[in-house]
């Protein structure tokens, strides 16, 4: 089956900076690559999320970069903001099947 | 996205006994599938609730354990059978129209 590996698993950066959480996958059969941010006590939300047809995607201060020959994703958060301080979880699948996910980095922005 | 919704928020049990986790989705989708999150872990997938089969387990859990109903493409049960404390966890469950997935608020179960 899939196996997730996510790093580092705690990231503490200063506000304005940026940060970069990296994830490998095993199964080259995977093709959609998730990132979830959770907030303690609340239910994983996604914030962006990229396929195997695209190397990169970008939602504002957010981006995803999948490398598939590697398989190798990473998310990248600009201009970090106090609020992006959360628990972030990569994921792999595709299709019909559920998630794998990794074990997850704790971004801890600093005033 | 699709609102979803599940019952119970939490529950403090007893040992030996089960409890059935309801998730409704406000909109029909394809698939349904249901997670487990221990304390400080991260997302275990449990199961694929299947509408009208039996449900598709991962590798550590089973049917009897774990037991999965799809009756219609909105609504799902996930039952925790015999529980002991070990089964302490956040159980959640998600929903997907295509490949992206949305998760409910989660249902948070102590067994004493």
């Amino acid at each position: 089956g899939e196996n997730v590996e996510q790093h580092p698993s705690t990231l503490s950066v200063q506000e304005g900076d940026s940060a970069v959480i990296k994830c490998t996958y095993s199964d080259s059969a995977s093709n959609y690559f998730p990132w979830y941010k959770q907030e303690l006590g609340k239910r994983p939300q996604l914030i962006i999320d990229i396929r195997s047809n695209v190397g990169e995607k970008k939602d504002q201060r957010i981006a995803v970069t999948l490398n598939k020959t590697a398989k190798h994703f990473s998310l990248h958060i600009t201009e970090t903001q106090p609020e992006d301080s959360a628990v972030y979880f990569c994921a792999a699948g595709g299709g019909a099947d559920g998630l794998t996910f990794g074990k997850g980095t704790h971004l801890i922005i600093q005033p | 996205s699709a609102v979803i919704s599940q019952k119970p928020s939490r529950d403090i049990c007893q040992r030996g006994t089960s409890l059935t986790i309801q998730c409704q989705v406000d909109s029909q989708v394809t698939m349904m599938f249901w997670y487990r999150q221990q304390p400080g872990q991260s997302l275990t997938l449990i199961a694929t609730a299947n509408q009208g089969s039996e449900a598709t387990y991962e590798s550590g859990f089973v049917i009897d354990k774990f037991p999965i109903s799809r009756p219609n493409l909105t609504f799902s049960t996930l039952t925790v059978s015999n529980m002991s404390p070990e089964d302490s966890s956040i159980y959640l469950c998600s929903s997907a129209g295509q490949e992206t997935q949305y998760f409910g608020p989660g249902t948070r179960l102590l067994v004493l």
